[in-house]
């Protein structure tokens, strides 16, 4: 069955550093790939995406990568801030289809 | 600003009630989904609908029922409602003409927060 993997339940950082998380998948061929943020009872919000044939995609301090042959997409926030903690989740789409990964927690201290 | 809403934001009910959860859009997107969040399961879909008209059943789709009148709203009704059912649930639209071939980005509502005892 199709599976979807994010790193860990809770990822915990210093402020100024790099976040990297993790989206790993099993029994799928996404034709893209999103990120979204979700605040404490919010709903969450589009990041960014990347499709199956590019490798690598930037936005501000924000950065993903796709590897269709790992499986593995990794998220990275630089240069990150206390206002950056959120739940990260990742999001696989195609084939009429999209499946949410449960999300990683981050927290970045001050 | 177009938005989406969902109401009531909180709703606790008794099992085996009829509940009916409102979603509302103002963006005039086509399509419509239904998610329930859950700890550990991540976002799964209910329900969704590529326009007036159109239903169709997603992963986890026993018990629940839409039905899609007009563009802007997407009611969902838990039939007789279960304490299984107790979840966080999320409507989303996205306006992708071929939904799921290409970015269908999705815009997500506040959630509701229901409980059933």
């Amino acid at each position: 069955s199709q599976k979807i993997e994010q790193n860990s339940e809770a990822l915990n950082i210093q402020e100024g550093k790099t976040a990297t998380l993790t989206c790993n998948y099993t029994n799928y061929s996404p034709a893209y790939l999103q990120w979204y943020r979700q605040d404490p009872g919010r709903g969450p919000v589009f990041l960014l995406l990347i499709r199956e044939n590019e490798k690598e995609k930037r936005k501000e301090r924000l950065k993903v990568t796709f590897d269709t042959t790992l499986k593995q997409s990794l998220f990275h926030i630089t240069a990150s801030q206390p206002a950056d903690s959120a739940t990260y989740l990742c999001a696989l789409g195609g084939n009429n289809d999209m499946r949410f990964g449960a999300g990683t927690r981050l927290t970045v201290k001050p | 600003d177009a938005e989406i809403t969902q109401s009531p934001r909180h709703k606790i009910t008794e099992t085996g009630r009829q509940v009916t959860l409102a979603c509302h859009q103002t963006w005039n997107h086509n399509n419509m989904f239904w998610y329930r969040q859950d700890l550990g399961h991540g976002l799964r879909l209910i329900h969704y609908s590529y326009g007036v008209q159109d239903t169709n059943k997603g992963e986890v789709s026993d018990g629940y029922s839409v039905s899609r009148s007009n563009t802007e709203d997407l009611p969902l009704t838990l039939e007789s409602a279960a304490s299984s059912q107790t979840s966080v649930y999320f409507c989303a639209s996205s306006e992708d003409p071929i939904p799921y071939l290409s970015t269908d980005t999705q815009y997500f509502g506040p959630g509701t927060r229901l409980t059933v005892l």
